[in-house]
């Protein structure tokens, strides 16, 4: 079976400033894939960035960027330059080759971005 | 283009009564998946539909929870005999399947929150 634990029910960070989301995840499927989404409170999930089990460098999208370390499984989102609107949930999910197409969700983590 | 749509996008029922949650997927995507967002439990799948083939029914909670998908593109959940611990927000997605299956990004729709009274 497969999980994702997400350690931080909720974060802070001051504008403009970095931040890193931590996600861990469990699969014994050498094939997988990791997405994080990030959900406002209106309701929508929003798709921020993937990463492949067998990716060679670490994803990035504009300020999001994933730190992949595959040994540790860990797959951290780091969002750069923080802005207002970026005060959402934020959810790590992952998906398995041998597991059909369902994504297995963490349990989010709430960010709250600050002047 | 048009993203995701469901509807209604909120609900609210009596204990006992039938529901139906109706979604309406990105134009071309073969993949639809229904998933459940709940205080108590999450975010979890519910059923897969990938093309013509036997849908994926293995995260629906109980038989009184179906799903179908006509003509390969709306699919409706029903919902029988509602409960209390039914009520939720139920998310519909959908991606392009299994040919372009590297990333096959799941793109969600706004949901439909369902209360039980």
């Amino acid at each position: 079976a497969q999980k994702i634990t997400q350690t931080q029910p909720g974060m802070f960070v001051q504008e403009k400033e970095a931040v890193t989301l931590d996600c861990t995840y469990d699969t014994s499927d050498p094939s997988y894939g990791l997405f994080w989404y990030k959900q406002p409170s209106s309701g929508e999930m929003i798709f921020l960035i993937y990463q492949g089990s067998y990716d060679q460098q670490n994803a990035t999208e504009g300020r999001y960027s994933l730190n992949f370390q595959k040994a540790r499984k860990s797959a951290n989102l780091v969002i750069s330059a923080s802005q207002l609107g970026d005060s959402a949930m934020y959810f790590c999910a992952m998906r398995v080759t041998g597991g059909g197409n369902k994504l297995t969700f963490g349990t989010g983590t709430q960010l709250k971005v600050e002047l | 283009g048009a993203g995701v749509s469901q509807s209604p996008s909120n609900k609210v029922t009596e204990k006992g009564k039938d529901v139906e949650l109706r979604c309406d997927p990105i134009s071309g995507h073969t993949a639809l998946y229904w998933y459940r967002q709940s205080l108590g439990q999450g975010l979890e799948f519910l059923i897969y539909f990938q093309g013509n083939s036997a849908p994926d029914k293995s995260g629906l909670p109980s038989d009184r929870f179906s799903a179908e998908r006509t003509g390969g593109s709306v699919s409706t959940l029903t919902i029988q005999r509602t409960q209390q611990e039914d009520s939720a927000v139920y998310l519909c997605a959908s991606s392009w399947g299994d040919s372009h299956r590297r990333t096959d990004t799941q793109y969600f729709g706004p949901g439909t929150r369902l209360t039980v009274l």
